[in-house]
C-alpha cells in the first residue's frame, strides 16, 4: 500500500551542526508534504511544507527538499539548537485524497548535544 | 494563543465505561479530524468532517464515534474503551482539504 517512511529513526547532533532527516514516499500522485515536529507530551507542530511543483522551500533555519524523481523529501535543520530535539514527522497528501488526508512517516528522533 | 484546544489534557476512565474527549478551535476551518497515536508510533486517522460531512476510516473500530454540533467544537465518544484504547488522542484542523494540519495538544487517555 501506500506509505511514507523514513531512513532513519533516530539522529544525534552536535549543538550548531546542521540536522538533515530523510523521508521516502510511495504515492507517485503526492503533491503535498508537510514536516512537523513534535515534543514530549505536545500535538505535532507544523513547520515547513512544500508542493510538487516545487524542489526547495526555506523557512527560518529549515530548508525542505524535495527529489520527485526519487520520491525523496528531506528537512534540514541549520546550526541546530537543544530546542530543537523532538520527533520529526514527514507526511503528504495526493490529488484526489479525501479531504487532505495525511499520510505520516514513522518519524526520526532527533537529539541535540549540548 | 493556542488555537486548536483539547481537553481535558488528560483522562482517566475505567474499561468498559463511557469516555468523551472534546476538540474546539478558533480558527473558523472547515475541516476538522481526530487521530489515535500511540507511544512512539505516528499519528493514525481516526476521522474527520468537512464542515458536517463525516468520514470514517475503514480501520477505525465501531466503539469509537464523532459530533460536530457546529464550526467551532468536535467531540470523540469512545462507547467501551478497552485496554487497547489507551493512546494520546490528537485534534486537528485545516481551512481545507490540501492545507496544513494545525494539531492541538492532544489528550492522553489512560484506561483503568
Amino acid at each position: 500500500g501506500e506509505s511514507v517512511g523514513l531512513h532513519l529513526p533516530t539522529l544525534s547532533v552536535q549543538e550548531g551542526d546542521n540536522s538533515i532527516i530523510n523521508c521516502a514516499y510511495s504515492n507517485s500522485a503526492s503533491d503535498y508534504f508537510i514536516w512537523y515536529k513534535q515534543e514530549s507530551g505536545k500535538g505535532p507542530q507544523f513547520i515547513i511544507d512544500i508542493r510538487s511543483n516545487m524542489d526547495k522551500r526555506q523557512g527560518q533555519r529549515v530548508t525542505v527538499l524535495l527529489n520527485k524523481t526519487v520520491k525523496h523529501l528531506s528537512l534540514q535543520i541549520a546550526a541546530t539548537q537543544p530546542g530543537d530535539s523532538a520527533v520529526y514527522f514527514c507526511a503528504e497528501t495526493g490529488l484526489g485524497t479525501s479531504y487532505g488526508k495525511l499520510t505520516f512517516g514513522q518519524g526520526t528522533i532527533l537529539t541535540v548535544h549540548p | 494563543d493556542a488555537m486548536v484546544i483539547q481537553n481535558p489534557r488528560y483522562q482517566v476512565t475505567q474499561f468498559g465505561k463511557p469516555v468523551t474527549l472534546s476538540c474546539s478551535q478558533t480558527l473558523n476551518h472547515n475541516v476538522m479530524y481526530w487521530y489515535q497515536q500511540k507511544s512512539s508510533q505516528a499519528p493514525k486517522l481516526l476521522f474527520h468532517y468537512y464542515d458536517k460531512d463525516f468520514n470514517n476510516e475503514a480501520d477505525t473500530p465501531d466503539n469509537f464515534q464523532s459530533r460536530r454540533p457546529n464550526t467551532s467544537f468536535c467531540f470523540l465518544d469512545i462507547r467501551s474503551p478497552g485496554l487497547g484504547d489507551a493512546a494520546m488522542y490528537l485534534c486537528a484542523t485545516s481551512r481545507d482539504a490540501g492545507q496544513p494540519q494545525h494539531f492541538g495538544d492532544g489528550t492522553r487517555l489512560s484506561i483503568l
